[in-house]
């Protein structure tokens, strides 16, 4: 079955203590990406990736890294979170970065008190 | 910034059609028209996209005016499961790149 996995999917957490949510998908896209939702906001991208070893911002990415070693991964990096990074993550596929239908993960509830 | 703009809410009939309208009047002739939907705070759901054309697939129907300043989604027999945010979503071309802009969509909400 064609899809993205995102871990955790519930995380609470102190203020600076690194993390890392995990994306994976199955389906040899190319073009991976992450959101985060936020109540009246709607769904903003924080980085995305081209392909292997090609990341870049997206419209809100102070506080976040990325990398991206192998097609299949994306991992989001917090690497001293803040309260204001609580949120709804979203981490996404698509074929390529053309006109093509992405694919969303289920999603992960961070907490950072 | 978001680029489109639909209404906050609708409500539909269960099994009637149910008809979400979007404006994007600053549209760019190269630039794509997605329609996502998000089912509680699940990872949102590609419907249908188009350029022009009006499309059509087993989820639902997409239509877009010939100045393609607005387009409508259509959900011909709606169900209680469709009960979910509606974005609709025009794609950005940004230095080569492809991104989705989105809004804060229409929440349809579908009346047993």
């Amino acid at each position: 079955e064609a899809q993205v996995t995102q871990n955790p999917r519930y995380l609470i957490t102190v203020t600076g203590k690194k993390l890392t949510v995990t994306c994976s998908q199955n389906m040899n896209h190319e073009y991976m990406s992450w959101y985060r939702q936020d109540p009246g906001l709607g769904l903003r991208q924080i980085y995305y990736s081209m392909n292997v070893e090609v990341t870049d911002k997206g419209d809100v990415p102070e506080g976040y890294k990325v990398s991206r070693k192998e097609k299949r991964n994306f991992p989001l990096i917090l690497e001293s979170p803040s309260p204001n990074q609580t949120s709804l993550y979203f981490c996404a596929s698509r074929r390529d970065r053309e006109h093509t239908e992405a694919f969303f993960g289920q999603g992960t509830r961070l907490t950072v008190v | 910034d978001a680029k489109t703009t639909q209404p906050p809410s609708m409500d539909c009939a269960e099994g009637r059609a149910a008809n979400l309208p979007c404006n994007h009047s600053t549209i760019s002739g190269n630039e794509y028209v997605y329609w996502y939907r998000q089912i509680h705070s699940q990872g949102p759901q590609y419907i249908i996209h188009g350029l022009k054309n009006n499309e059509t697939n087993e989820m639902a129907s997409l239509i877009i005016t010939e100045d393609r300043k607005s387009s409508t989604l259509i959900l011909p027999h709606a169900t209680l499961r469709d009960t979910a945010v509606y974005y609709c979503i025009v794609s950005r071309t940004t230095s080569g790149t492809y991104k989705y802009i989105f809004g804060t969509g229409t929440r349809l909400k579908v009346l047993a």
